[in-house]
């Protein structure tokens, strides 16, 4: 079965700018979360949906947000970026839920903040 | 406050050599869970195995096991007879409800490199 999907792959954006990113999870799978990959913090969770619902909400300021739709596909905005949001953005479905159940992760976004 | 550590920042083994990847947690709540992920060159993670606290079992999965050792708080993961294909970056998280709410908490990983 095809896997989660995330789009774009790389993009490229200049401070205070916004940025949507996409994910299509696996078919069936009601739970999308979204993670935050750098060098200096290292994987850092941000939230989850579950069923057009945000389940669970990680550390990270109002700028970041994001929906999912009644298809389970999801989207992450980042309002006004600063240079510290470069990093690779990665999206995980479930059938269940993130926090107890098994990740399937996309390729991620990479994003590069000048 | 929930915390994971994974103090091998790189390990360089020959293959065919054993290798084992600590991995310590910290939590108050009994009911927690926890996992282990690799990650590719190619980026993508790739799930490994979970384990919840109550599953003191250790796993065996080909060459890869688990040892889940509650009263010191750790889950290290090893591999026999490592292959080149092993070379990843692995995490280990931890995952604990609190208030209807839970974190997924990564540790910092640790990057394995199998030389041939």
């Amino acid at each position: 079965k095809a896997g989660v999907t995330q789009t774009p792959r790389y993009l490229i954006k200049t401070r205070g700018q916004q940025v949507t990113l996409s994910c299509s999870p696996i078919s069936g799978h009601r739970s999308v979360s979204w993670y935050q990959q750098t060098p200096g913090q290292g994987l850092q969770f941000l939230f989850e949906y579950f069923s057009e619902t945000q389940r669970n909400k990680g550390n990270f300021p109002g700028r970041f947000s994001g929906r999912q739709f009644s298809n389970s596909r999801s989207e992450m905005n980042v309002s006004t970026l600063e240079l510290g949001d470069s990093a690779l953005y990665l999206c995980a479905s479930s059938r269940n839920g993130a926090n107890t159940g098994e990740l399937f992760f996309g390729e991620g976004s990479r994003l590069t903040v000048l | 406050a929930q915390k994971v550590t994974q103090a091998q920042t790189e390990i360089s083994v020959v293959e065919k050599e054993d290798v084992t990847l600590d991995c310590v947690y910290e939590t108050r709540d009994t009911t927690y869970y926890l996992f282990w992920y690799k990650q590719p060159p190619s980026g993508e993670l790739v799930f490994l195995i979970r384990r919840n606290s109550f599953d003191e079992q250790n796993e065996i999965s080909g060459r890869y096991s688990w040892n889940f050792q509650k009263s010191t708080s750790s889950f290290n993961f090893t591999i026999t007879a490592s292959q080149v294909v092993d070379s990843a970056v692995y995490f280990c998280a931890l995952s604990e409800e609190m208030d209807s709410n839970y974190q997924l908490i990564w540790g910092a990983g640790t990057k394995l490199i199998i030389k041939p």
